[in-house]
Parts: structure tokens; sequence; C-alpha cells
């Protein structure tokens, strides 16, 4: 119930394509659901986040969709670029709280030059 | 990195020794937590704080125990060390307002022999 199951695990992309990750969970009391990026020797970062109130989100290149019946949710970037090679988690709580995040198993993306 | 210090960096003990991580805020915040990650697995939450002396569990708590005397310490305690804590540590603030999400430290490497 409380799994977030994402793929793939690795992802190659050429610079200015279009890389996607896909998400998927369970709980259906999940009402947040933000992307964290990290880079090697680093903690997590925050790159964009959603709620449920909203299909898709937009910052810059970067855009999570979301499908609440399928209970689905993805992170496209747009002209990828090799700066963005990282990893990349999903991840999905309850929004008010504790916000205890479930993340899902990561994606390593890779841009080549 | 928000505001966030851990330390030690980088740890290497041998099993069955007592090993004490900390974890320092500048900005007062009412939650921190404990994450750990490993290969396969994302992260995954080990305790939580929501104040000083207030702590609960999270998904992987066995074999660990958590303190908070001051609101910008939170400390994570390996009683008797094993093989299998051997891990990335990372301590995360949630702020409030309107972004009202978790930010990530740098993490602690550590290496149980």
């Amino acid at each position: 119930q409380q799994q977030v199951k994402q793929s793939p695990q690795s992802l190659i992309v050429q610079k200015g394509g279009i890389s996607i990750i896909n998400c998927a969970y369970e709980n259906t009391a999940f009402d947040y659901f933000p992307w964290y990026q990290q880079f090697p020797g680093k903690g997590p970062a925050l790159l964009i986040a959603i709620r449920p109130d909203v299909s898709e989100k937009k910052e810059g290149r970067f855009t999570i969709s979301f499908n609440k019946s399928a209970k689905q949710f993805s992170l496209h970037i747009m002209d990828s670029q090799p700066g963005d090679s990282a990893t990349y988690f999903c991840a999905a709580t309850s929004f008010q709280g504790a916000q205890k995040l479930v993340f899902g198993q990561g994606t390593r993306l890779t841009i080549n030059p | 990195d928000a505001g966030i210090t851990q330390s030690p960096r980088h740890k290497v003990t041998e099993t069955g020794t007592p090993v004490t991580l900390r974890c320092h805020q500048t900005e007062n915040h009412r939650y921190m937590y404990w994450y750990r990650q490993d290969p396969g697995h994302g992260l995954r939450l080990i305790h939580y704080s929501y104040g000083v002396k207030d702590t609960d569990k999270g998904e992987v708590s066995d074999g660990y125990s958590v303190s908070r005397s001051k609101t910008e310490d939170f400390l994570l305690t390996l009683e008797s060390a094993t093989s299998s804590q051997t891990s990335v540590y990372f301590c995360a603030i949630k702020r409030g307002g309107v972004t009202d999400t978790q930010y990530f430290g740098p993490g602690t490497r550590l290496t149980v022999l």
C-alpha cells in the first residue's frame, strides 16, 4: 500500500531530446508528489512538485504530468542537457502533517552530448 | 543545503559499536527527518521528529533510535551497528509556508565493517 514504483532504472537520452520518467503509487491518501534531483555525493534537491488538483505543472524545461485515476505521474525534461545528468527520484506523501515521503527506486539519467 | 549540516560526513566503524549521527539546522523548523539511501531502494524514512522530544518511527526504524533535545539538533543512534546499516544517511527538514516540503542535508556515508 505504501509503495511507489519508478521506471526506468536507467535512461540514456541524446542532448536536445525529451527525457521521460514514470512513477505509479498505490495509496489513494497520497496527495503530494515531489520530484528530487540528486548529483553524486550530494543530497537530493527538490526539483518540482504537484498536487492532484491539477493534471500538469511546468517549470522551465521540467513538466510533471499527473493521472489521478491511473495513480500515475511522470516527469518530462524537455531539451535535455548534459547538466541534467543525475539520479531522479519521485516521491509521494500526504501533504498535511508529518509528510512522510515514500520514494521511488530512482532513475539514473545520462544525457549524451 | 537549506541550512542543514550533518556530521560526520564519513564514518567507518566496526560491527557492534555504537554510532551517533548528528543533524543540525539553522532555521528553527519543527519537522526533522532521517532517511537512509541504498541502491535499488531509493530513500527510506527511519525516524522523524515533530518537535523537541517528539519523535516517531518511519518505515525502517529497527536498530535505530533518535533524540531531539533542542529544536536545531536531531540525533540518530545505531546502538550496535551491523553491516546491514552500511548506507548513506540523509537528514531533512520540512519548511513551512507555501513551499511546505522537505529539503535535504548533504548526507553521511557510514560503513560498518
